[in-house]
């Protein structure tokens, strides 16, 4: 079953205004969330690492006030894009990290996406 | 050097024969391989993961694994058209426990 969930799927929004995305990890603790960013026939992109009661960490050239993020509870991180404008119309993917039995790190499991279309 | 370097494809593989999906990486230090499957629109699913070298079968896919060559690969056998999608290699580095996902192998099945 799905261990990811993520709200909206899709979203659509007037430039200008400020778009909330919602990530869950069902049935288990996440300390670790992640959250990627997916143009069109274009590769994953790293955005920032979502910790459980601290502050995220960015990737460089990933602009953290507007992209803002927080993991207020060990099963949600929420991205908030602020003044979203049409070039932040993108796919917006979170993922856990998870350890799962006889790995040896963690592995990532991907939510479903938001897809963000900014008018 | 790339982390984790894939060749983007297309790959196109006549149904019913074996698609070939090769990943290298450049930290020997890695310990965790995984191979993710990303239909267009969605988001990744993982499909595969090996820690340790050589084979690992699940169903009609293979994993392999060569440290000292520093490369990963999937099998698919007997390819159907539901297989097309593209093909997310990911290691996962001692450096920082951070996972580096390649840029992904796009497969085409050919009915």
């Amino acid at each position: 079953g799905a261990v990811v969930s993520q709200h909206p799927s899709r979203v659509i929004c007037k430039s200008g205004t400020s778009v909330k995305i919602e990530c869950r990890s069902l049935d288990f603790q996440a300390t670790t969330m992640f959250w990627y960013r997916q143009f069109p026939k274009q590769s994953l992109m790293l955005m920032a690492t979502s910790n459980e009661g601290s502050k995220a960490t960015y990737e460089q050239g990933v602009e953290k006030d507007k992209f803002l993020i927080n993991h207020a509870s060990l099963t949600l991180s929420t991205l908030t894009v602020t003044s979203a404008h049409p070039e932040d119309s993108s796919f917006y993917i979170c993922s856990v990290s998870l350890r799962t039995s006889g790995g040896a790190t963690d592995t990532q499991y991907f939510g479903p996406g938001t897809r963000l279309t900014v008018l | 050097q790339k982390e984790v370097e894939q060749n983007s494809g297309p790959l196109s593989v006549p149904e019913g024969a074996i698609a070939s999906l090769n990943c290298t990486y450049s930290d020997r230090g890695s310990q965790s391989f995984f191979w993710y499957r990303q239909y267009s629109g969605k988001s990744p699913e993982l499909i595969m993961s090996i820690y340790s070298n050589g084979d690992k079968e699940d169903g009609r896919f293979t994993a392999q694994l060569n440290k000292a060559s520093q490369y990963v690969s999937l099998l698919i056998r007997d390819s159907q058209p539901s297989d097309s999608a593209t093909y997310l290699c990911a290691v996962n580095t001692l450096r920082d426990d951070k996972i580096i996902f390649g840029k992904g192998t796009r497969l085409h099945i050919l009915p």
